[in-house]
């Protein structure tokens, strides 16, 4: 079974510049999630859909972040402008609705700098 | 929405058992305690998932109390490929159900 693929695996932008990022879940899986991951703390979820609708994205910075799910598979995570404070990996991870028993699978996430 | 205690770090050498506990005195009916481990540079993997008394795995066994106010994660004879972060969870994945993610335990394993 192939994993959940994420690109870019690193980017480094200047503050107040654009990005994207980009994420395919487990095939089949219904649920996406974003999480935000600042070194030395544990994932910070920024927005849930259920196939191509959001189900939860009251930690989503809307002022500058941006999320959206074609056809409930594919998602992309934008951020415009970028802030400092926005370095940090960004995680995306899928699963089955209304599992409990195998949780989330993660990507290998994208380490963004914002320099 | 239940919040998890977990040390911060631990040490441990190889060949030994390591048991991280994990506290959640507000722990709901119907939530499950789920173990994540992460590596540098990777995202979290699933390791391990119970409800009550105990599950087991082929990497790890999960030690959960009647009372379900803490759990315990058992990793047998450890090696330094184990150094990593452990994260417990307690939530339902369920489409509305927002999990959240403490800081974890660094576990470090030592030669």
């Amino acid at each position: 079974e192939a994993g959940v693929a994420q690109s870019p695996r690193y980017k480094i932008i200047e503050k107040r510049q654009s990005v994207a990022f980009w994420c395919n879940p487990i095939s089949g899986h219904a649920t996406l999630y974003w999480y935000q991951q600042i070194l030395g703390q544990g994932p910070k979820l920024l927005i849930q859909f259920q196939n191509n609708g959001v189900v939860d994205d009251s930690q989503l910075p809307k002022d500058r972040f941006s999320a959206e799910r074609l056809k409930g598979v594919d998602s992309t995570l934008k951020i415009q402008p970028a802030k400092l404070e926005d370095s940090a990996v960004y995680l995306c991870a899928s699963s089955l609705v209304s599992t409990s028993n195998y949780g989330y699978t993660f990507g290998s996430g994208t380490r963004l700098t914002v320099v | 929405l239940a919040k998890t205690t977990q040390p911060i770090s631990m040490d441990s050498y190889e060949g030994q058992e390591v048991n991280i506990t994990c506290s959640h005195n507000n722990i709901a009916t119907n939530d499950y305690i789920t173990w994540y481990q992460q590596f540098p540079s990777q995202g979290p993997r699933f390791i391990i998932q119970g409800y009550k008394t105990k599950v087991t795995n082929e990497v790890a066994s999960l030690f959960i109390p009647a009372d379900r106010k803490s759990s315990t994660l058992s990793l047998p004879r450890v090696s330094l490929s184990d150094t990593a972060v452990y994260y417990c969870l307690v939530g339902f994945m369920d489409s509305n159900y927002q999990l959240i993610w403490g800081a974890g335990t660094k576990l470090i394993i030592k030669p």
